[in-house]
């Protein structure tokens, strides 16, 4: 069973930082690739950052370009988000989701892991 | 960016009903590179169709995906109790965006 979990939500200072992890299972994680798509609470769905199966590839929405950092262990299938500078609009449940088509970086996702809660409040 | 807009935000429904969920896109949609979602509270999204038109693993054949371009629809043939929550369309076909999201609540 393909299963993703996040770890590493909390809460945060305006300006301060947090790094999101995401440990996989179930499947040959170097060859997907991976997103990271958030929801602020009550709202919709946004994509955050993807990152190729390798690594060598990196992806991010405008409004966290240069703030946060996606990044991928292969040899311990895991997923990360490192996020700096962080402000109130990032306050969101930030889910890590499976690429399916091992052909593209952006992709249909399935599965989704639960999610972890990011509150950058002071 | 592409712009997904879907309409209407709410839909009240029966179960047994017929239901028709847009989606359309401020720009034509890269090789039908469309997905649709399903949310419900406090849960993860699940996929439910994928290319457009191509059914995700285990979803029941009551949901159905069509569209190509910028017009794309989902439906769901007869409405489950279990089929009430929010809806959401997603482009892959360049950097991924999502829809507003279309809740589908009982009447």
């Amino acid at each position: 069973e393909v299963k993703l979990l996040e770890s590493g939500g909390g809460l945060v200072q305006p300006g301060g930082s947090l790094r999101l992890s995401c440990a996989a299972s179930g499947f040959t994680f170097s060859s997907y690739a991976m997103s990271w798509v958030r929801q602020a609470p009550g709202k919709g769905l946004q994509w955050v950052s993807a990152i190729s199966a390798s690594g060598g590839g990196t992806y991010y929405a405008d409004s966290v370009k240069g703030r946060f950092t996606i990044s991928r262990d292969n040899s311990e299938n895991t997923l990360y988000l490192q996020m700096n500078s962080l402000r109130a609009e990032d306050t969101a449940v930030y889910y890590c989701a499976k690429g399916v088509m091992t052909t593209r970086t952006y992709n249909w996702f399935d599965p989704w892991g639960q999610g972890t809660l990011v509150t950058v409040s002071s | 960016e592409i712009v997904l807009t879907q309409s209407p935000g709410t839909l009240s429904l029966s179960p047994g009903e017929r239901v028709t969920l847009s989606c359309r896109a401020s720009q034509s949609v890269s090789s039908s590179y469309l997905a649709w979602y399903q949310q419900k509270p406090g849960q993860a999204p699940r996929v439910l169709i994928y290319g457009a038109s191509s059914r995700a693993t285990g979803i029941p054949d009551r949901f159905s995906g069509s569209g190509s371009g910028t017009d794309f629809t989902l439906t769901i043939s007869r409405l489950e109790p279990e089929d009430f929550a929010v809806y959401y369309c997603q482009q892959y076909g360049s950097s991924p965006t999502f829809g507003g999201g279309t809740k589908v609540e009982i009447k």
